[in-house]
């Protein structure tokens, strides 16, 4: 089964600047990537995914790429607010029930 | 937009006894399931249901645990006796053809 591994536990950055948080995977490429948002006490909140054929996907202030050579995804926040502060988690799907693998996520905070 | 409801959002009980936890998925979504989150750690997969019966499950679902759907709208996941490592947040989730699911809030178990 895949190992997804998203390399920072915690990031904090000055509001307006861009995030960028990474997501890599061990295994074979998946079909899709997806991200998710998970504030504290409750569950994820689908947010993007990407496509093994796209390069790059937009939506409002969020950018998600997604290069198969290096086995990586890139999430991006441009602009941030505090209230973008919580837990980005990393996800793909295995298995005949397509049921989700997730990363450990990265908590971040954006300081006002 | 809709949602996926659970019930209840937080639930104690003592060892060895039985709980179940409910969840109204969304209406016209065909796949369900059911994820385990403890403390500080990831966002598990535990099984999932298709066409009324489960399609998939993994190694923490064993015969401790059961799922029914029992009038085509809730959706259940019982644990029969439960144990001090069961204390975690469930998360129902479900989703229709395309990717991208919807998780309820959660419900809380704490084992004492």
């Amino acid at each position: 089964s895949q190992k997804i591994e998203q390399n920072s536990e915690a990031l904090n950055i000055q509001e307006g600047k861009t995030a960028t948080l990474t997501c890599n995977y061990t295994n074979y490429s998946p079909a899709y990537l997806q991200w998710y948002r998970q504030d504290p006490g409750r569950g994820p909140v689908f947010l993007l995914l990407i496509r093994e054929n796209e390069k790059e996907k937009r939506k409002e202030r969020l950018k998600v790429t997604f290069d198969t050579t290096l086995k990586q995804s890139l999430f991006h926040i441009t602009a941030s607010q505090p209230a973008d502060s919580a837990t980005y988690l990393c996800a793909l799907e295995e298995g005949s029930a397509r049921q989700l693998t997730f990363g450990s996520g990265t908590q971040l905070t954006v300081l006002p | 937009e809709p949602e996926v409801t659970q019930t209840p959002s937080h639930q104690v009980t003592q060892m060895g006894q039985e709980v179940i936890l409910r969840c109204v998925p969304i209406s016209n979504h065909l796949y369900f399931y059911w994820y385990r989150q403890i403390l500080g750690q990831k966002v598990e997969f535990l099984v999932s249901f298709y066409n009324n019966e489960i399609s998939e499950k993994s190694e923490i679902f064993d015969d401790q645990f059961s799922v029914e759907r029992p009038d085509g709208s809730n959706f259940t996941l019982k644990i029969r006796s439960t144990k001090l490592e069961d204390s975690a947040m469930y998360f129902c989730a479900s989703r229709a053809v395309e990717p991208g699911y919807t998780f309820g809030s959660g419900t809380r178990l704490t084992v004492v």
